[in-house]
């Protein structure tokens, strides 16, 4: 089975730094994968892991340890349009399982000005 | 240009109805997906479907079948639609084969509600 487990939700503060923790155990591994959802829109990419280490994009950062099955998505310098869910989602890309994203339950962010 | 657009974005049918939801993409993407979003923000996958295979998740009620016309195109199909089914549902497409591998894009989403 597939379990990825994240924080149901979080606040923070206009201009403020927050890190959204995602641990996983899945059958297979081949990537993780952070999306953007606003209320009532579709998930849209925001980083992508594949080996261990930090990957900068802008205000948003994305970290992977494979032997802890742990990433975290950082955000600096938040901004209230930031305010939205953040999915963390791996792809099983073994045998049959045909590359699907399996997501975790998402992190509410709320920023306060 | 939409590249994964779904039609309709909006559906309230009755229970028992037979309805299908329509999703294509434009990116040239070798494998497409059905996802259902539940009222506590669940993304769970549904079906995976490239022109090879298609992979039905165990949980979901065969009620439910995906119909590909052609690699551009999945549509879902949903028969004797119950209470239960009413939730978001996203297509997503993405290149997994031949070429640059690349991230899921998903459609806006088709809002299903059953009453």
């Amino acid at each position: 089975g597939q379990n990825i487990d994240q924080p149901t939700e979080m606040t923070a503060t206009e201009g403020a730094i927050v890190q959204i923790n995602c641990t996983y155990q899945t059958s297979g591994f081949n990537g993780l994968f952070w999306y953007q959802q606003h209320a009532g829109e579709a998930p849209t990419f925001l980083s992508y892991n594949v080996l261990d280490g930090l990957e900068e994009k802008g205000r948003f950062s994305s970290f992977l340890s494979r032997s802890k099955g742990y990433s975290y998505l950082l955000l600096k310098e938040l901004q209230m349009k930031d305010s939205a869910s953040y999915l963390c989602a791996v792809k099983a890309d073994r045998g049959s399982t045909l590359g699907r994203l399996y997501f975790g339950r998402g992190t509410q962010l709320t920023v306060w000005p | 240009d939409t590249a994964v657009s779904q039609t309709p974005k909006y559906l309230v049918t009755q229970m028992g109805n037979d309805k299908s939801i329509k999703c294509e993409q434009n990116l040239g993407h070798d494998t497409m997906y059905w996802y259902k979003q539940d009222s506590k923000k669940f993304l769970k996958i549904m079906f995976s479907y490239n022109n090879k295979e298609l992979i039905i998740n165990e949980t979901v009620p065969n009620r439910f079948s995906p119909k590909s016309p052609d690699k551009a195109h999945l549509n879902l199909h949903i028969n004797s639609l119950e209470l239960g089914d009413s939730a978001v549902y996203f297509c997503a497409s993405s290149q997994e084969y031949r070429g640059r591998r690349t991230e899921a894009f998903f459609g806006q989403g088709t809002r299903l509600t059953v009453v």
